[in-house]
């Protein structure tokens, strides 16, 4: 059974520092693996998605990497605003089951 | 392009009651999720639809059930509300679902009383 872990739960950090995001998951057999956003009471804004095949995908101040081998993907903000303050989530979706599993999310705050 | 969008934003019933969300995916997405949202659980997955057809469903009983118009509009329905079922409900739309990027509504908010 797929299971995604998003480590840490929380993070605070100053303006204008660079940040990286992990999410780990138990089986490689993915199909692609998917960032988003979450505003508080709102719905979830997708980020990045990579594909299995693939190893990373950017975005403005985002890029995020995919290491399949060792179940691991990691979501680089560069420059972090007060704006990105969200919860981030990380979501895999499977071979055979085929919908996202999601990890628990990690809430980031940018302090001004 | 309009984004994904649900009815009715907010609902509160109590328990025994049954309850009925919309979603409207995005023009041209034939595929059409659900997903729920609590404090303890997180994001877990209900059930799939593609043209009409159910294609995938999670771990949820069953009364829980959804369906998919012809136009891709989709509803999910609730019979017998628990206290438990209190969630955000979102919905997500694709246009093939397996691969592509999913885009999610601003969900329902349910409170069971």
């Amino acid at each position: 059974k797929q299971e995604v872990t998003q480590i840490p739960a929380a993070l605070s950090v100053p303006e204008g520092e660079n940040l990286v995001l992990n999410c780990s998951f138990t089986d490689s057999a993915i199909y692609n693996l998917q960032w988003f956003r979450q505003d508080p009471g709102k719905g979830l804004t997708s980020l990045l998605l990579i594909q299995s095949s693939q190893r990373e995908q950017t975005s403005g101040r985002l890029n995020a990497s995919l290491d399949k081998s060792s179940g691991r993907s990691t979501l680089y903000i560069a420059a972090s605003q007060p704006g990105d303050s969200a919860t981030y989530l990380c979501a895999v979706r499977g071979g055979s089951q085929g919908n996202l599993i999601f990890g628990k999310g990690t809430k980031l705050s940018v302090k001004p | 392009k309009a984004g994904v969008t649900q009815t009715p934003r907010y609902l509160i019933k109590t328990r025994g009651q049954q309850v009925t969300l919309s979603c409207s995916p995005i023009s041209g997405h034939r595929s059409v999720s659900w997903y729920q949202q609590t404090p303890g659980q997180g994001l877990q997955f209900l059930f799939e639809y593609f043209s009409e057809t159910q294609r995938n469903k999670g771990n949820f009983p069953g009364r829980f059930s959804g369906r998919q118009f012809s136009n891709s509009r989709s509803e999910m329905n609730v019979s017998t509300l628990e206290l438990g079922d209190s969630a955000l409900y979102l919905c997500a739309s694709s246009s093939q679902g397996d691969t592509d990027t999913q885009y999610f509504g601003p969900g329902t908010r349910l409170t069971v009383l």
